[in-house]
Parts: C-alpha cells; structure tokens; sequence
C-alpha cells in the first residue's frame, strides 16, 4: 500500500528560526507536493515536483523553499519561520492520478 | 491559475437523507477531478474519481461532472454518522504537471 512519512508529526519553532519539514515516500512515485491547510482554505499549494533534483513553485511560495534530492524525498523549509505559517503542513505524492497523503506536520510558530 | 470553490461551506443533514456537496472550477480544460475526505485535520482519503462528463459511482458516493457549467458535485447516499467530516473537492488541469488544486471544503455533520 502506498506509503508517505513526514516528520516531524508536530513541530513548535520560533520567529525567525529555520525550520525543515521532511517528506519520504516509498511509492516510487514522480511527483510530490506541499501544502498547507489553514482553517477556511483548504489545502493550499506551497511547491511541488515531477522529478528528482527539481522543484516548481505552487501558489503561496513566498517564504518557503523546497528540495528534492531524491525520488522518495522531498523536504520544505523554512529559512525565516514567521507566525503566519502556523498552519498543518501536508505532504503528497502521486503517479499523476490520485494523491497518497501522509498524516501531516503541524507547525506552531511562536 | 485555476480556482476550485466549494459549497456549501457546512452542511447538515439526517442519517439517510441524500447529501449534496458541490465545486466549480474556473479552467475548462481540466480533465482530472477527485473528491476526498478528511476526518479531524487527518489524512486525506480519495472517495471518488471522474474523468469526464456525466456520473462515476463508488459505493454510497457518486460524482457529477458537467465541465460546460465548470460544475462537479458529490452526492452521498444514506450518509451516516461516521461519515461526519470535511470533504474536499480537487481538481487538476489537463497536463500531467499541473499539481491539483482544492476547494475550501464542506464540512458535514450526519445527524443520528
């Protein structure tokens, strides 16, 4: 079954601090996605990827990075932690077709 | 860049009465809808996938695609209490590359 790991499952961070949420999934699968559920709007596209060592800005990128060093991993950061990215942080991947989600990240920043 | 709306935004209705949720879309060219749900800020699972237009049932869960009206629904049959949660509309853009984008939700409550 498929599968998408992320940790931390919760995360307390301070402004101003980095902070790197981390996404692994063992579904061989070419893309992964980031994004973020505030209560009110849904889920909200930060940054995705179709490949290894490439990644393509969503619709909220500002203030967040991605990487994907490797086909089962994709990680996003957050060099400067504001208050507004309090939110949960959800994970996915997918062959194109259907999204396998993992159980997500919820970040408190402070 | 696409836009997904939902509504209504909460919904409650009685065990066994039909359940109507709906989504627009604002790009005509998609070609890849899914509904799914989610149950207390928990994962998410897929309830139904559609492709093209007219209706794709799963089990108590039919889709409605009318691209022409950039209209899709979810009509869920004989709800139950435990079928209590957020569902969310997502819709993806005829490549393959465009990552999916979702409504705000609905949220439903089945009354006992």
């Amino acid at each position: 079954e498929a599968a998408v790991t992320q940790s931390p499952r919760s995360k307390v961070a301070v402004t101003g601090g980095k902070v790197t949420l981390s996404c692994h999934q063992t579904n061989n699968h070419d893309y992964m996605y980031w994004y973020r559920q505030d209560t009110g709007h849904g889920l909200r596209l930060i940054h995705y990827s179709y490949v290894a060592d490439s990644t393509e800005k969503g619709d909220i990128p500002d203030g967040y990075k991605a990487s994907r060093p490797s086909q089962e991993n994709f990680s996003l950061i957050l060099e400067l932690a504001s208050l507004s990215q309090t939110a949960v942080y959800f994970c996915a991947s997918s062959t194109g077709k259907t999204l396998y989600f993992g159980s997500g990240t919820r970040l408190t920043v402070l | 860049q696409q836009k997904v709306q939902q509504s209504p935004e909460s919904l409650t209705v009685s065990e066994g009465a039909m359940a109507s949720l709906n989504c627009t879309f604002s790009d005509g060219t998609s070609n890849n809808f899914r509904w799914y749900r989610q149950h207390s800020a928990k994962g998410l699972e897929v309830l139904v996938s559609i492709f093209s237009d007219g209706e794709k049932e799963e089990g108590r869960f039919t889709a409605h695609l009318n691209r022409a009206n950039l209209h899709v629904s979810l009509h869920i049959r004989e709800p139950q209490p435990s079928d209590s949660a957020v569902y969310l509309c997502a819709v993806r853009g005829r490549n393959n590359n465009n990552a999916p984008r979702f409504g705000a939700g609905t949220k439903l409550s089945v009354k006992p």
